[in-house]
């Protein structure tokens, strides 16, 4: 596609739910990052991914953030038993191996735990 | 580790007045540093970007010079509009991957 999609893009989870956010990145890119930004703050790292290979998953915030890229395009990143401070909005950018230009960031899953 | 200072906001400004966002960084090596934009409503869009000591980076009338001597790179427009209105994110890259670190984000609203 022309941009990077994210789907949902709002997600309201009840507390201890599971969710699954997906980002499709621009066809033919081979990096793709995922960040969460809290409301009024700007995006912090979470997990960075080569094709299929996650490289660096050193943001995510604990053993329930989970993510993955199995066939190297779509991404999905998973939160387990959802709690309130996870809510944010869910960034998604992809680039080509060379930053170059730098990223092309989607616009955002905006989830809230309630 | 990284990190971005940016000032703090919301900035407010007349059409056609002068404006600079402050940025100052901390990094190791020599990093590259961009400035993104968010628009009400919009994802994250690349405004500009420097990736070497007294790069400038140049966009629709901003622009940012990268200053290694005072840790600095920011944002100048000589007359805002309107439409400059969202919110301007100082950034660097650094480490595997390019992974940026962001500044907390300063709003800007221009009026009529």
């Amino acid at each position: 596609g022309a941009g990077v999609s994210q789907s949902p893009r709002y997600k309201v989870a009840k507390r201890g739910q599971d969710v699954a956010l997906r980002c499709d990145p621009i066809s033919g890119h081979v990096s793709l990052f995922w960040y969460q930004q809290a409301l009024g703050q700007g995006p912090e790292f979470l997990t960075y991914f080569q094709n299929e290979a996650q490289l660096d998953k050193s943001g995510l915030p604990s053993d329930r953030f989970f993510a993955e890229r199995p066939e190297g395009s779509v991404s999905t990143l998973k939160i387990q038993r959802t709690q309130q401070e996870d809510s944010a909005v869910y960034l998604c950018a992809s680039s080509p191996l060379f930053i170059g230009r730098g990223y092309t960031f989607g616009s955002g899953t905006r989830l809230t735990v309630v | 580790g990284n990190s971005v200072t940016q000032m703090e906001g919301p900035v407010t400004l007349s059409e056609e007045a002068f404006l600079t966002i402050n940025c100052t960084y901390t990094a190791t090596g020599y990093p590259s540093l961009f400035w993104y934009v968010q628009y009400p409503g919009e994802g994250l869009q690349l405004l500009l970007k420097a990736t070497k000591a007294d790069d400038k980076g140049s966009n629709k009338g901003f622009e940012a010079t990268y200053r290694k001597e005072t840790t600095s790179f920011h944002l100048e427009k000589g007359s805002v509009q309107v439409s400059d209105s969202a919110v301007y994110f100082c950034a660097l890259s650094g480490g595997g991957g390019n992974k940026l670190t962001f500044g907390t984000g300063t709003q800007l609203k221009v009026e009529l």
